[in-house]
């Protein structure tokens, strides 16, 4: 069963912008990922953030976690066409971290 | 090596017909996973296998049979499927250390006509 929501459903933006995907999630987790996915095709880990950090960074990726409201935001800094992607977060449940739940996901259009 | 190879990238089978699914990982890590995706929808979890034993069934109809034949592989045996079992089928592989990502397949797609 799928874990959360993800806002926007859909998201449309210039190169050079920058792109802000949020998650909400309903129980208690381990830790949260987001994936990217190209169209029809496997999913890529982007980054981890576990439930005791409030902030990641890797490269032009900014992940925030707020456990107390349940929620995650991704932004993409900089954007560029080749961020054009589906993007997921998932939970992990704190009984099983193989169990991972994936939200709605975000469909994100970087116009060149 | 970091790739989870998938087999076969396509697949239409008719509902009278048996299948597999294969996938492969030579990551030495010790959970694989089954999801499967339908169009515009994020992936749903059928199958764990953790150290080689089934340690999570999503309630998935029998008609899919799931097997872990050693560490480093991982099938998807297919009988008797409707249409509605159609879609992209993702293999996924993670360690059972400190690090939970998964690593991805590019999927099988499956039609059921």
């Amino acid at each position: 069963s799928q874990q959360g929501e993800e806002d926007p459903q859909a998201l449309s933006i210039q190169e050079g912008e920058n792109a802000t995907m949020n998650c909400s999630y309903k129980t208690s987790i381990n830790n949260l990922q987001w994936y990217r996915q190209n169209s029809g095709r496997g999913l890529v880990h982007l980054i981890l953030i576990r439930s005791n950090e409030r902030e990641k960074h890797s490269g032009r990726l900014r992940v925030t976690l707020d456990t107390s409201k349940k929620s995650s935001s991704l932004l993409i800094t900089a954007s560029r066409a080749a961020d054009t992607a589906s993007y997921f977060c998932a939970t992990a449940s704190p009984y099983n971290n193989n169990d991972m739940r994936f939200g709605a996901g975000t469909r994100l259009t970087v116009k060149p | 090596d970091t790739e989870v190879t998938q087999t076969p990238k396509h697949l239409v089978m008719g509902m009278t017909n048996k299948k597999s699914l294969k996938c492969e990982q030579h990551m030495g890590h010790r959970a694989m996973y089954w999801y499967k995706q339908k169009a515009k929808k994020p992936p749903e979890l059928m199958f764990v296998y953790s150290y080689e034993k089934l340690s999570i069934n999503e309630s998935v109809p029998s008609r899919f049979s799931p097997e872990c034949p050693n560490s480093s592989l991982l099938n998807l045996h297919l009988h008797a499927l409707q249409p509605e079992d159609s879609a992209l089928y993702l293999c996924a592989s993670s360690s059972q250390g400190k690090t939970y990502e998964q690593y991805f397949g590019p999927g099988t797609r499956l039609t059921v006509t």
